[in-house]
């Protein structure tokens, strides 16, 4: 298996530029999960999917983030407009359920300028 | 706010010593687990613990589980420059998420 896939890796943009994220789950996985990581906060949910379907994004920071999984092989998460608060790196992962083991992607490391 | 919190918060160590951190919570649990974060990679799963088990192994990893205590620890036997790495700890809090904690960063000096 292929694991969680995730692109771009890297990501530099100015502020105010849209960014989206894209993350391929693995394969049978009904769970996604989009994470971001940094120094000061650590790993923050910031929203989880089960069966394609939203159940928690109260951890989206604001308006300006949005995701989305049109089918149960792909999920984006866009920001639009980016700001440099939100360089950070960010985690796709996926599982057979939201408590079960979660297999995570290599992240993309997203810098706004 | 984490559910789970590690301790220490860095950890250094010399090749071939034993490196033991350790996980405190706040609520019930039914499992807890470890992962293992290299630098630059997304976390590994590393080992879970039911609230029903007391200690399990795997391969030099030894975790121990005290629900009484609400803590959990890890210890790596015979550490390696490979596992030089962030650890972090993750409980089900909430039905259907995982809490992770801040993260251990373990250095094995050669």
């Amino acid at each position: 298996d292929a694991g969680v896939i995730q692109s771009p890796r890297h990501e530099v943009t100015e502020m105010g530029q849209e960014v989206t994220l894209r993350c391929k789950p693995i394969s049978g996985h009904n769970s996604l999960f989009w994470y971001r990581q940094t120094m000061m906060r650590g790993l923050e949910l910031l929203i989880y999917f089960n069966n394609n379907v939203p159940i928690d994004d109260s951890g989206m920071p604001e308006d300006r983030f949005s995701a989305k999984m049109p089918n149960a092989s792909f999920s984006t998460l866009k920001i639009q407009p980016s700001e440099p608060r939100d360089s950070a790196v960010y985690f796709c992962a996926s599982s057979t359920g939201g408590t079960d083991t979660q297999y995570f992607g290599p992240g993309t490391r997203l810098t706004v300028l | 706010s984490q559910q789970g919190e590690e301790d220490p918060q860095a950890l250094s160590i010399q090749e071939g010593e034993n490196a033991t951190m350790n996980c405190s919570y706040k609520t019930s649990i039914n499992n807890l687990q470890w992962y293992r974060q290299n630098s630059g990679r997304g976390l590994v799963h590393l080992i879970l613990i039911r609230s029903n088990e007391r200690e399990k192994h795997s391969g030099r990893l030894r975790v121990t589980l005290d629900t009484s205590k609400k803590s959990s620890s890890l210890l790596i036997t015979a550490s390696r420059a490979a596992d030089t790495a962030s650890y972090f700890c993750a409980t089900d809090a909430e039905d259907y998420k995982l809490s992770f904690g801040a993260g251990t960063t373990v250095t094995v000096r050669a």
